[in-house]
């Protein structure tokens, strides 16, 4: 799987959109662009990914650029509860294949 | 909306003891995974299970590791003898079978294991 380097925090203000950036640089073709996040020691929840294509859902949007060796993480009105881990993951779409964690970004949502 | 349990949610243990944790995977779901994280740690790996066998583990994933699929619900890790450094939470994950590609794994809310 392609390496991810992500900052590892971040701050954002209540309300604010929260732009949360990953280079992937080495991605190939076929490795997709996930997203997840953690809240305290919760179990990592699904947020949103991609293949090449801008993708937008309930929580966030992602944007990949055309060459596909950064992303972006955007959550349009960031809330309190929105702090967390944010964990930029890259992995090819084997059956069962595992996910591999980086340290992810603190994002912190300040009132 | 279907969501993967875990149980117990702490569980506190003699080290040398046997812990058995259990998950309740998403009904339709053909993937099953086990990961741990280490208070102040990465979350990691540890193995992947399809079709009633494993089919990756991590070299964290040793002989102490187990895993089953007791019934048509139920995916349990087992560990043998605990240590010390098997103080963790685990948390179980589970995917739907995407032949298209792009399949998502879903976390249960995870068990925090202390073994003393």
């Amino acid at each position: 799987d392609a390496k991810t380097t992500q900052p590892p925090s971040m701050d954002c203000a209540e309300g604010r959109a929260a732009n949360l950036p990953c280079n992937h640089s080495t991605i190939s073709g076929n490795e997709y662009v996930y997203w997840y996040r953690q809240i305290h020691s919760q179990g990592p929840q699904y947020i949103i990914h991609g293949l090449k294509n801008n993708e937008t859902n309930e929580m966030a949007s992602l944007i990949i650029t055309e060459d596909r060796k950064s992303s972006t993480l955007i959550l349009p009105h960031a809330t309190l509860r929105d702090t967390a881990v944010y964990y930029c993951i890259v992995r090819f779409q084997l059956y069962g294949n595992k996910l591999v964690f980086g340290a992810g970004t603190i994002l912190r949502v300040k009132s | 909306e279907p969501e993967v349990t875990q149980t117990p949610s702490h569980q506190v243990t003699q080290m040398g003891q046997e812990v058995i944790l259990r998950c309740v995977p998403i009904s339709n779901h053909l993937y099953f995974y086990w990961y741990r994280q280490i208070l102040g740690q990465k979350v990691e790996f540890l193995v992947s299970f399809y079709n009633n066998e494993i089919s990756e583990k991590s070299e964290i994933f040793d002989d102490q590791f187990s895993v089953e699929r007791p019934d048509g619900s139920n995916f349990t890790l087992k560990i043998r003898s605990t240590k010390l450094e098997d103080s963790a939470m685990y948390f179980c994950a589970s995917r739907a079978l995407g032949l298209a590609g792009g399949e998502t794994q879903y976390f249960g809310p995870g068990t925090r294991l202390l073994v003393l």
